[in-house]
C-alpha cells in the first residue's frame, strides 16, 4: 500500500538553530511530493513541492527539501529557525499525474525555544 | 484572488444528527477535495469532485457524502453523526493545470 511516514512526532529546536524534518515514502513509482505547514486551528499551507527534475527544491519561508530516490526520502530543511516556525508539518504524496488524492504522513510538531 | 472559504468554521452537533459543510473554491478551480483530520487517524482523504462528478472516494462509510454545484462550490454531508466524526474537515481546491492543492481553513465539527 502507498504510504508516507514521518518518523518524528515532535521536535524541539532553539531559535536560530538548523532544522531537518524527515519524510519517507513507499510507492511503486516516484510520487509527487509535498510539504505542508499547519498552524493551530488553521488549514494547510503549501511550503514546497517536487514533481521531477532538480532534487533540491526551494520553498517559501526559507524552507528547502531534498529528494533522494535511493532512500525514498524527501526531508525538509531550514538553516535557521524562527519562533514563528512553530507549527505542525506534514509530508504528503500523490501517485503521479492524473492522481489528486493526497496521502499524508502523521505530521511532525515543531516547537521552538526562544 | 480570494482563497478557499469554508462555512461554518465551527459546528456542534449531537449524536444521530446530520450536518452539511460547505466549501467555496478559488475562482476558476473546478476540483474540490475533502479531507478529515483527527488526532488519531491524521489527515484522511474523503472524496474529490470535478465538474459536479465524484471522481474518487476514500475509505469512509456511506454516511459521508458530497456533491458539487455548477459554480464548483461543494458540500459534504454526514448523516447519523457518531462521536468519532468529531474532526477538522478540510477542503482543498486545484486548478485544471494541476500543480498543487490549496486548502481552506477547515470546519471544526464537534459531536456530543
Amino acid at each position: 500500500a502507498q504510504s508516507v511516514t514521518q518518523p518524528d512526532i515532535h521536535i524541539t529546536v532553539s531559535e536560530g538553530a538548523s532544522l531537518e524534518l524527515r519524510c519517507n515514502y513507499s510507492y511503486g513509482a516516484t510520487p509527487y511530493l509535498f510539504w505542508y505547514v499547519q498552524s493551530p486551528g488553521q488549514g494547510l499551507q503549501l511550503l514546497l513541492k517536487y514533481f521531477s527534475g532538480d532534487t533540491l527544491v526551494q520553498g517559501i519561508k526559507g524552507f528547502e527539501a531534498e529528494f533522494k530516490r535511493s532512500q525514498s526520502s524527501f526531508n525538509l530543511r531550514k538553516p535557521s529557525v524562527h519562533w514563528s516556525d512553530a507549527a505542525e508539518y506534514f509530508c504528503a504524496a500523490v501517485s503521479g499525474a492524473g492522481s489528486y488524492q493526497l496521502t499524508f504522513g502523521k505530521g511532525t510538531k515543531l516547537s521552538v525555544i526562544p | 484572488k480570494a482563497g478557499v472559504t469554508q462555512t461554518p468554521r465551527y459546528l456542534i452537533k449531537t449524536r444521530g444528527q446530520q450536518v452539511t459543510l460547505s466549501c467555496s473554491p478559488i475562482s476558476g478551480h473546478r476540483s474540490v477535495s475533502w479531507y478529515q483530520q483527527t488526532p488519531g487517524q491524521g489527515l484522511q482523504f474523503l472524496f474529490e469532485y470535478f465538474s459536479e462528478t465524484q471522481r474518487n472516494k476514500g475509505n469512509f462509510p456511506g454516511r459521508f457524502s458530497g456533491r458539487q454545484f455548477s459554480n464548483s462550490r461543494s458540500e459534504m454531508n454526514v448523516s447519523t453523526l457518531e462521536l468519532g466524526d468529531s474532526a477538522l474537515y478540510l477542503c482543498a481546491t486545484r486548478g485544471d493545470s494541476y500543480n498543487e492543492q490549496f486548502f481552506g481553513p477547515g470546519t471544526r465539527l464537534t459531536v456530543l
